[in-house]
């Protein structure tokens, strides 16, 4: 596609349960990111995917979160047993290798309830 | 550790006004890279400008300017007689070079409000 897509936009959930985010990046970009943005602790780095690995996964806040990249494109960002502070919106980003054309999905906003 | 801070928190002008939006930064990198971004109500992360540690050259790009400073590891962002359009929420942020590219570290934003 000619952006880096996020479904779902808004996703409500129930605290204890498990949520899938995906990201979709743009056609040829090796390098996929995650970031979170919430208002108490603003834009954060999660994870970095070169290809199908994950180089860097520092930003990961706990063991609850994960994520995997399959085929070289799509990503799928997986919080288990939802917190009621991981709510935020988790932006996804995409580049070729190098970082250029860096660009950010219109992320998934995560409310639990 | 990278860090970048921007100082101000929000900020409030009248169309036309100039505005300069500060960013400091933190990095022990030699070779790093610099960004703006422009984060309107709709969201989306909207990529205004990248630097990279090498090259201080200002840059104007219409009514944007940007100022880099390695002396004082600013990377200040001026808006030109600003417009309403210019309404957002701005965020600086910094990456390593090599394998670090990529990996962001944001200011915590800064709220502009440009009143018409």
């Amino acid at each position: 596609g000619a952006g880096v897509s996020q479904s779902p936009s808004n996703k409500v959930t129930e605290k204890g349960k498990d949520v899938e985010l995906r990201c979709d990046p743009i056609s040829g970009h090796t390098a996929l990111y995650w970031y979170r943005q919430s208002l108490g602790q603003g834009l954060e780095f999660l994870i970095y995917f070169q290809g199908n690995s994950a180089p860097d996964k520092s930003g990961l806040p706990s063991d609850r979160f994960s994520a995997e990249r399959t085929g070289g494109s799509v990503s799928t960002l997986t919080i288990q047993r939802t917190q009621q502070e991981d709510s935020a919106v988790y932006l996804c980003a995409s580049s070729f290798s190098g970082g250029y054309g860096y660009t950010f999905g219109s992320g998934t906003r995560l409310t639990v309830v | 550790a990278q860090k970048v801070t921007q100082a101000q928190t929000e900020i409030s002008v009248v169309e036309k006004e100039d505005v300069t939006l500060d960013c400091v930064y933190e990095t022990r990198d030699t070779t790093y890279y610099l960004f703006w971004y422009k984060q309107p109500p709709s969201g989306e992360l909207v990529f205004l400008i990248r630097r990279n540690s090498f090259d201080e050259q200002n840059e104007i790009s219409g009514r944007y300017s940007w100022n880099f400073q390695k002396s004082t590891s600013s990377f200040n962002f001026t808006i030109t007689a600003s417009q309403v359009v210019d309404s957002a929420v701005y965020f600086c942020a910094l990456s390593g070079g090599g394998t670090s590219y990529g990996k962001l570290t944001f200011g915590q934003g800064t709220i502009l409000t440009v009143h018409p």
